[in-house]
């Protein structure tokens, strides 16, 4: 039972390259996060999905896209990467409805150069 | 802004004193919980309280919420210097449906001299 897996661990890209941060999870949750970390910042909600087949802007959407491909899987897209994207992304599947305990991936960390 | 706000930013205390950390929020909420993360790993949950309760224990850790006043505690006794990490509050804001969203505080780092 591997929980939340996020891929892949570490990345650097060019500013204006894009790429695509995969997550998985197999506690048949409902709901998926994307959170960014940044020192002193705590973690901020970019994007999430409560059900499969919907998504919704949290905190700091801009520059981002997600999609949510089955209930397994959320995907988190930055189409032009910018230095003010560098970061370290997790992805989280808190159980039930009322989102009563996260279950976080390991994390991304993202360079822009 | 972010819902949570933690108090301190920072704490660095002996092995066997306790700690004492606190959230504050901002909205109607299902409940609070606490996590922790060591360097450079994955959040990992600690103990959630609901909104109508007031106290809650789990081994060394004590949680308490005031809806009131939109705080939370989290008291850790008897601390180990394994206890070394960042703790986070986050609550379960109430949202249409019963699904509101998880939105998590700026975290205070712990630090457990041995």
């Amino acid at each position: 039972n591997a929980g939340v897996t996020q891929t892949p661990k570490f990345q650097v890209l060019k500013t204006g390259q894009s790429m695509t941060l995969q997550c998985a999870q197999d506690m048949n949750h409902n709901s998926m996060y994307w959170y960014r970390q940044d020192p002193g910042m705590g973690l901020r909600l970019i994007y999430y999905s409560a059900s499969e087949g919907t998504t919704d802007k949290g905190e700091v959407p801009n520059g981002y896209n997600v999609s949510r491909l089955n209930k397994r899987e959320f995907s988190l897209r930055l189409e032009s990467a910018a230095p003010s994207q560098t970061s370290v992304y997790f992805c989280a599947s808190p159980r039930g409805v009322r989102n009563t305990e996260a279950f976080f991936g390991q994390g991304t960390r993202l360079t822009v150069v | 802004s972010q819902q949570g706000e933690e108090d301190p930013q920072a704490l660095s205390i002996q092995e066997g004193e306790n700690a004492t950390m606190n959230c504050s929020y901002k909205t109607s909420i299902n409940n609070l919980q606490w996590y922790r993360q060591n360097s450079g790993r994955g959040l990992v949950h600690l103990i959630l309280i609901r909104s109508n309760e007031r106290e809650k224990h789990s081994g060394r850790l004590r949680v308490t919420l005031d809806t009131s006043k939109k705080s939370s505690s989290l008291l850790i006794t008897a601390s180990r210097a394994a206890d070394t990490a960042s703790y986070f509050c986050a609550t379960g804001a109430i949202g249409s449906g019963n699904t509101g969203k998880l939105i998590f505080g700026q975290g205070t780092t712990l630090q457990v001299k041995p």
